[in-house]
């Protein structure tokens, strides 16, 4: 069974850092290339950053780009969000998920979010 | 970015009502366009993808079609279990972008 789990939400301050984790377990993570995506109930979903099967090619949404870096590790199945600078309209569910199978043909077929996590709250708020 | 144009923002309907949900994209997204379905606290969960393929496991009263840059996702007999949210999605380009959502609500 896939299972994706986020972890390191928290309250966090105006300017301040936070890194979020997604362990995910029940399929071959290095064939997935893995987003972050974010929830707000005044904005609704919004993508915020892919990255590749290898890690080495990332995507941000310009809202993010420059404060939050996306990463992973295959081999410990994890996928990582670094966010730095952090400001009052960052306040999300952060929600992790996988795209399709690039084993299975050119990844962009499969872009679309297949496997997604519980999410993790992330306030920030002086 | 593609602005995606979803349709109604609620819709009120019966058990066994045929409900029809449309997105609009601003440009040309091919057949780049997936369907999800969220319930409250929960993450959303993938209905369709490439405009009319049904994920595996979903119940095929789910479907999905594409004229122009207009999309579908019709439900052919609403089920207690899809009193929901649903929301389109376009990966032709980045940003992907989200439908601002339909909440399927009981009438």
């Amino acid at each position: 069974e896939v299972h994706l789990m986020e972890s390191g939400g928290g309250l966090v301050q105006p300017g301040g850092s936070r890194r979020l984790s997604c362990a995910a377990s029940g399929f071959t993570f290095s064939n997935y290339e893995m987003n972050w995506v974010r929830q707000t109930p005044g904005k609704g979903l919004e993508w915020i950053s892919n990255i590749s099967t290898s890690g080495d090619i990332t995507h941000h949404a310009d809202s993010v780009k420059g404060r939050f870096t996306i990463s992973r590790d295959n081999a410990k199945n994890s996928l990582y969000l670094q966010m730095n600078n952090l400001r009052v309209e960052d306040t999300a569910v952060y929600y992790c998920a996988s795209a399709g199978d690039c084993a299975t043909g050119p990844c962009h077929n499969t872009a679309y979010f297949r496997y997604w996590g519980q999410g993790a709250v992330v306030t920030v708020a002086s | 970015d593609i602005q995606m144009t979803q349709s109604p923002s609620t819709l009120f309907a019966s058990v066994g009502d045929r409900v029809t949900i449309t997105c609009r994209a601003s440009q040309n997204i091919n057949t780049w366009l997936a369907w999800y379905q969220q319930k409250p606290g929960k993450a959303p969960k993938l209905l369709i993808y490439q405009a009319s393929s049904l994920e595996s496991g979903v119940p095929s009263r789910f479907s999905g079609s594409r004229s122009g840059t207009e999309f579908t996702l019709t439900i052919s007999s609403l089920q207690p279990d899809d009193f929901a949210t649903y929301f389109c999605q376009q990966y032709h380009s980045y940003s992907w972008t989200f439908g601002q959502g339909t909440k399927v609500e009981i009438k």
